[in-house]
């Protein structure tokens, strides 16, 4: 199957620091990533979605300046949380798009993100 | 607005079965599914099911859909403990909605 990975898995920060998390699809092309945030006995809420070549679309109460989303080809997307905070402290997971057929969104293991 | 609600928790024994449910709120949704999220590991779609079907077996895995009532519910046959795993429903509105998941524990 379609494989998603992301880098790092795991990061710990100081406050105020900025923080890339990559998102790759390895094994086709995603024109549509999305970015998700999973916070402790939480569902996954979605950030924001990425469309290559094209700025991304952020939901409703995500700061677009905060969490910065550069999607340059078809295999990469990448998610800064600029100036990090404690309270940004989560889990943040994406997806890549395949296709547009029902099974065809795959997600990445998640990045744990911890700003002391 | 779309809201997914499914119990927290759930414990079983190896070799019984497991019934997750959920409740959805969005009515348009087109399909609806089930993922499993291990220790470490990303979100694996484990089966979905299209919102004019009532039911659809897989394997060890069936599906249950109440239209009226909005209900969906996961049935697990003969559970094994590599099924414990957080266990996520999910609509599709105009986005993918997500439950906050249910822990599967299963015990030996």
């Amino acid at each position: 199957g379609a494989v998603v990975s992301q880098h790092p898995s795991r990061v710990i920060c100081k406050s105020g620091t900025s923080v890339k998390i990559e998102c790759r699809s390895l094994d086709f092309q995603a024109t549509t990533m999305f970015w998700y945030r999973q916070f402790p006995k939480k569902s996954l809420m979605l950030m924001a979605t990425s469309n290559e070549g094209s700025k991304a679309t952020y939901e409703q109460g995500v700061e677009k300046d905060k969490f910065l989303i550069n999607h340059a080809s078809l295999t990469l997307s990448t998610l800064t949380v600029t100036s990090a905070h404690p309270e940004d402290s989560s889990f943040y997971i994406c997806s890549a798009r395949l296709g547009l057929a029902v099974n065809e969104q795959f997600f990445g293991p998640g990045t744990r993100l911890t700003v002391l | 607005g779309e809201d997914v609600e499914q119990s927290l928790f759930l414990s079983v024994r190896e070799g019984d079965s497991s019934v997750i449910n959920c409740t959805y709120t969005d009515s348009s949704s087109t399909y609806l599914y089930w993922y499993k999220q291990e220790p470490g590991a990303g979100l694996q779609l484990l089966t979905y099911i299209f919102s004019n079907m009532d039911m659809k077996q897989d394997q060890r895995l069936t599906v249950l859909l109440n239209k009226k009532d909005k209900h969906l519910s996961l049935r697990i046959a003969d559970t094994q403990t590599g099924d414990s795993a957080i266990y996520f429903c999910a609509e599709k509105g105009s986005t993918l909605t997500f439950g906050k998941g249910t822990m599967l524990l299963v015990s030996p």
